[in-house]
């Protein structure tokens, strides 16, 4: 099993949906989480972090269900320009951090 | 601010060849990453460092690959003999503090082995 798992898609959706899409990851000592969009031949550029209570940016909501060991990302009323990567993060903190990048969920809006 | 800068964006060798890579990180970052990302999967950590020090570099094959931060700020990554597996995109991130891993990414260097 991967370390840290998503869904690969795409995810085709209409502009104006909502989508939503989880990482799981397999070691529950993990403490730091987060979210990067990548597109397509670019470099990843950091979302949000993720915090134990659910933090929200705009249209963005990341959650952390460590009881299930997962982080969703929701984005609401989507636009094209979400088109995207989204790569989550699972950084475990011990003799050194450990990170550890999802293979990523590819999003797709259509109009 | 200026972000990350990497060179050479795009290099193409043929296997057993060596190759450098060069990053600056965003001035005051005291941690600076480098990653390995393949077609299709998700950015894969070679080596950490804290200043000029190596925090982790557990992931980095070191029988060929070699990293050094000499005076803490810019870095090089060194591949030597490349193998056709190490086709890529080689990126440099840095963050302000070891356990603040809010990373900034460089624009990354395409690396093709031939």
């Amino acid at each position: 099993r991967k370390e840290v798992e998503q869904d690969p898609g795409p995810f085709n959706v209409p502009e104006g949906a909502t989508v939503a899409f989880n990482c799981t990851y397999s070691n529950s000592a993990s403490q730091s989480f987060f979210w990067y969009r990548q597109d397509c031949r670019k470099e990843p550029k950091l979302l949000m972090s993720v915090y134990s209570s659910g933090n929200e940016d705009g249209r963005f909501t990341a959650q952390l269900n460590r009881a299930s060991q997962y982080i969703s990302l929701l984005i609401r009323d989507s636009k094209l320009s979400d088109s995207a990567t989204y790569l989550c993060v699972v950084i475990t903190y011990s003799s050194a951090s450990k990170i550890i990048f999802g293979s990523g969920t590819r999003l797709s809006i259509r109009p | 601010e200026a972000g990350v800068a990497q060179s050479p964006r795009y290099k193409i060798i043929e296997k057993r060849q060596s190759v450098a890579f060069w990053c600056n990180p965003i001035s005051g970052h005291a941690t600076l990453y480098w990653y390995q990302q393949i077609l299709g999967q998700g950015p894969k950590l070679l080596i950490q460092f804290q200043n000029n020090g190596v925090v982790d570099d557990s992931q980095l094959p070191k029988d060929r690959f070699s990293a050094e931060r000499l005076k803490g700020v810019d870095s090089t990554l060194k591949i030597q003999p490349a193998k056709l597996e190490d086709s890529a995109v080689y990126l440099c991130a840095s963050s302000l503090r070891v356990l603040n891993h809010e990373q900034y990414f460089g624009p990354g260097t395409r690396l093709t082995v031939t």
